[in-house]
């Protein structure tokens, strides 16, 4: 059964802090995604990485930032934590075989709260 | 930047209904994914149309799709209360990398 992963399902952090987001597929998928969720606003893509070492910016990325060591794990960085990034982080993969468009395995999201 | 717009925002029914949910876009696709979401989890994929294609059948979901409309249909056939989620609509570009452009979603709420 193929699984996405993300390493929390809650966590509050406080402003000024250095949060990290764990996100880790087994699928070998070459795509990865971050994205945020609120309210009336749905899901906006912060960063997304279709290689190992490779990302790029969403339509979100400002005070964010993204690693990309192995290719099986998507790391999400807020640089310096505000109370406006307080939010539901979804991470998905995908795989670039056949379709090239298709489509995305989701985590059970992080709900980040910044205090 | 947000494409896919759903409609209605909130849709409430009875088991046994159908429940029929629409995508409108702006720009040309190469195809147009249906996710459901269930509270406060991750979204989990439901079917995929392309571009070349008019209608899908996956179980009791079907979905169309018109092009020259730039519009898409979602219709769930004998609802359940276990289908209640939100639903969001997603479309892949032409060209370009491998991303998603989702909606805002209908969350839809099925009464036993």
């Amino acid at each position: 059964d193929v699984k996405v992963t993300q390493s929390s399902r809650y966590l509050v952090k406080r402003t000024g802090e250095k949060v990290f987001l764990e996100c880790v597929q087994d699928m070998d998928h070459e795509n990865m995604f971050w994205y945020r969720q609120d309210p009336g606003l749905g899901l906006r893509l912060i960063y997304f990485s279709y290689d190992v070492k490779m990302k790029e910016k969403g339509d979100i990325p400002e005070g964010y930032s993204v690693s990309r060591e192995k290719k099986e794990r998507f790391s999400l960085i807020l640089e310096s934590a505000s109370t406006n990034q307080t939010s539901m982080y979804l991470c998905a993969s995908s795989n670039n075989l056949g379709l090239r468009y298709n489509e995305q395995f989701f985590g059970p999201g992080t709900r980040l709260t910044v205090l | 930047s947000q494409q896919g717009e759903e409609d209605p925002q909130a849709l409430s029914i009875q088991e046994g209904e159908n429940a029929t949910m629409n995508c409108s876009y702006k720009t040309s696709i190469n195809n147009l994914q249906w996710y459901r979401q269930n509270s406060g989890r991750g979204l989990v994929h439901l079917i995929l149309i392309r571009s070349n294609e008019r209608e899908k059948h996956s179980g009791r979901l079907r979905v169309t799709l018109d092009t020259s409309k730039k519009s898409s249909s979602l219709l769930i056939t004998a609802s359940r209360a276990a289908d209640t989620a939100s639903y969001f609509c997603a479309t892949a570009p032409l060209t370009g990398y491998s991303t998603l452009t989702f909606g805002k979603g209908t969350m839809l709420l099925v009464s036993p």
